[in-house]
C-alpha cells in the first residue's frame, strides 16, 4: 500500500539559508500534519491542513510557513535557519480530520551548520 | 495543553515476556494513538482508541475515558520488539472530532527485549 512520501529524506543546511521539506500524503487522503522531533525530543506538533486550509496551529516559528496545494501535497518553508532548527521533522497524513488515524512519513532529516 | 506521561520511562525484559506500558494525560481528548519509533526515527501508528480495547497480533491497547489512561501490552515480546513506544493524544471534547488538531506525544518508552 502507498506510505506517506517525504522529500528530500536527509538535507544540511548553514545558517541564514532557506528549506524546503515536501510531504506527499497517502492518496486520496486530505489532511496533512507537520511535526518537528529534536535529538532526544519528543516530537513537537507544527501545523496542520484540511482540504488546503490551514487547520491548526502549533509551535511553528514565525519563520517558517507551509501550505497544501491542490493536489493535497504539502510544502514546509523554512527562512533564515538557525542550528537549533536542526530536527527530524515528519509529516503524516488522514483521511478527513475526525478521529482519523495519523500516518506517519519516513521524516526529513535537516541538518544546520 | 493537555500534559501526556508515560511510564516506564525505559524498560528491559526477556524474549517472551508480557510487557506493558503506561500512558495518563491531563485533560479530555478525542483520541489517542499508540506509536513505536525505531532506531531510525520512523514513525509507525499501531492502534487509534477511541474506547475499550483494541487487539493486533500480540498487541493490545486498551483505554479508560474516566480515568484519563491506557495501556499498551505486548504479549510474548521478541527481540525486534525493541523500540521507542509513544503516547499521542489529540486534545478535544471525546467524539467531537473538531479540526485537524495536532497530537501531543509523552516522552516515549524505550523496550529492549533480550533475546
Amino acid at each position: 500500500a502507498a506510505g506517506v512520501i517525504q522529500s528530500p529524506r536527509h538535507l544540511i543546511k548553514e545558517k541564514r539559508e532557506t528549506a524546503t521539506l515536501k510531504c506527499y500524503p497517502i492518496p486520496r487522503h486530505d489532511t496533512v500534519y507537520w511535526y518537528q522531533q529534536g535529538p532526544g525530543q519528543d516530537p513537537q506538533f507544527l501545523i496542520s491542513f484540511y482540504e488546503k486550509m490551514q487547520s491548526d496551529k502549533g509551535s511553528i516559528p514565525d519563520r517558517f510557513s507551509a501550505q497544501q496545494f491542490s493536489d493535497y501535497h504539502s510544502e514546509l518553508n523554512m527562512s533564515s535557519l538557525e542550528l537549533g532548527d536542526s530536527a527530524l521533522y515528519f509529516c503524516a497524513s488522514s483521511l478527513g480530520v475526525f478521529q482519523e488515524t495519523q500516518y506517519f512519513g519516513p521524516g526529513t532529516r535537516l541538518l544546520v551548520l | 495543553k493537555n500534559e501526556v506521561e508515560q511510564s516506564p520511562q525505559n524498560l528491559t525484559a526477556q524474549e517472551g515476556e508480557f510487557i506493558t506500558i503506561n500512558c495518563s494525560y491531563s485533560v479530555g481528548i478525542s483520541a489517542l494513538h499508540w506509536l513505536q519509533q525505531h532506531p531510525g526515527g520512523g514513525i509507525v501508528s499501531l492502534f487509534m482508541l477511541s474506547s475499550g480495547k483494541k487487539k493486533h497480533g500480540r498487541l493490545i491497547a486498551t483505554i479508560n475515558i474516566q480515568e484519563k489512561h491506557s495501556s499498551l501490552h505486548i504479549t510474548a515480546s521478541h527481540p525486534r520488539d525493541s523500540a521507542v513506544y509513544i503516547c499521542a493524544v489529540r486534545s478535544g471534547q471525546w467524539g467531537s472530532g473538531g479540526g485537524a488538531d495536532g497530537l501531543t506525544f509523552g516522552k516515549g518508552t524505550h523496550l529492549i527485549i533480550q533475546p
